[in-house]
């Protein structure tokens, strides 16, 4: 197996423009998490899904981010619109296991935001 | 206060020498607990896994858990070059549904 896929793996983008980031999580996972990492807050959870239903999005920091799981190969992530205090790198992950507990989650190699 | 909290760092070690890397976590429910591994630039991975009191060995690697002081450790033994990166504790458990990620501790491991 590939691994989590992230795409793109770099997006630059201008403020107020609408970005989407993308996800493939591992085949036969059926739980996926977006987070949000910086040097400044770390690691954050964004949201996550379990047989691409949304559990948690309390961790969606406002209105501007959104995310969809339409199948249990792919969801995506946008922000619309973006702002330079979203820059940063944005890690999808998955596992097997919707309550997470005793499971490892597996993490994509990441999308590096840079919003100017 | 945090949920997860660690020391951020830099932890500086001569090479050979035990590392010894620390965490608490504020959930008293939480039933999982990982250390994750993350080089600059690179997404985060597994190294360790505890979900009882106690030790846990692996190679170079010990995880220590204390639930009743919601602590946990991790030891590495004759530390490498190769293992100067971000070590994040983990934590989860049945009040939480997703992994909850400590701000991670700087391991340099100097040569």
């Amino acid at each position: 197996d590939a691994g989590v896929i992230q795409s793109p793996r770099h997006e630059v983008t201008e403020m107020g423009q609408e970005v989407t980031l993308r996800c493939k999580p591992i085949s036969g996972h059926n739980s996926l998490f977006w987070y949000r990492q910086t040097m400044m807050r770390g690691l954050e959870l964004l949201i996550y899904f379990n047989n691409n239903v949304p559990i948690d999005d309390s961790g969606m920091p406002e209105d501007r981010f959104s995310a969809k799981m339409p199948n249990a190969s792919f969801s995506t992530l946008k922000i619309q619109p973006s702002e330079p205090r979203d820059s940063a790198v944005y890690f999808c992950a998955s596992s097997t296991s919707w309550t997470g507990v005793n499971t490892e989650a597996f993490f994509g190699q990441g999308t590096r935001l840079t919003v100017v | 206060q945090k949920e997860v909290e660690q020391n951020s760092g830099p932890l500086s070690v001569p090479e050979g020498a035990i590392a010894s890397l620390n965490c608490t976590y504020s959930d008293r429910v939480s039933q999982s607990f990982f250390w994750y591994r993350q080089y600059s630039g690179k997404s985060p991975e597994l190294i360790m896994s505890i979900y009882s009191n106690g030790d846990k060995e692996d190679g170079r690697f010990t995880a220590q858990l204390n639930k009743a002081s919601q602590y946990v450790s991790l030891l590495i033994r004759d530390s490498q070059p190769s293992d100067s990166a971000t070590y994040l504790c983990v934590v989860n458990g049945p009040g939480r549904r997703a992994l909850t990620f400590g701000s991670g501790t700087r391991l340099q491991v100097q040569p």
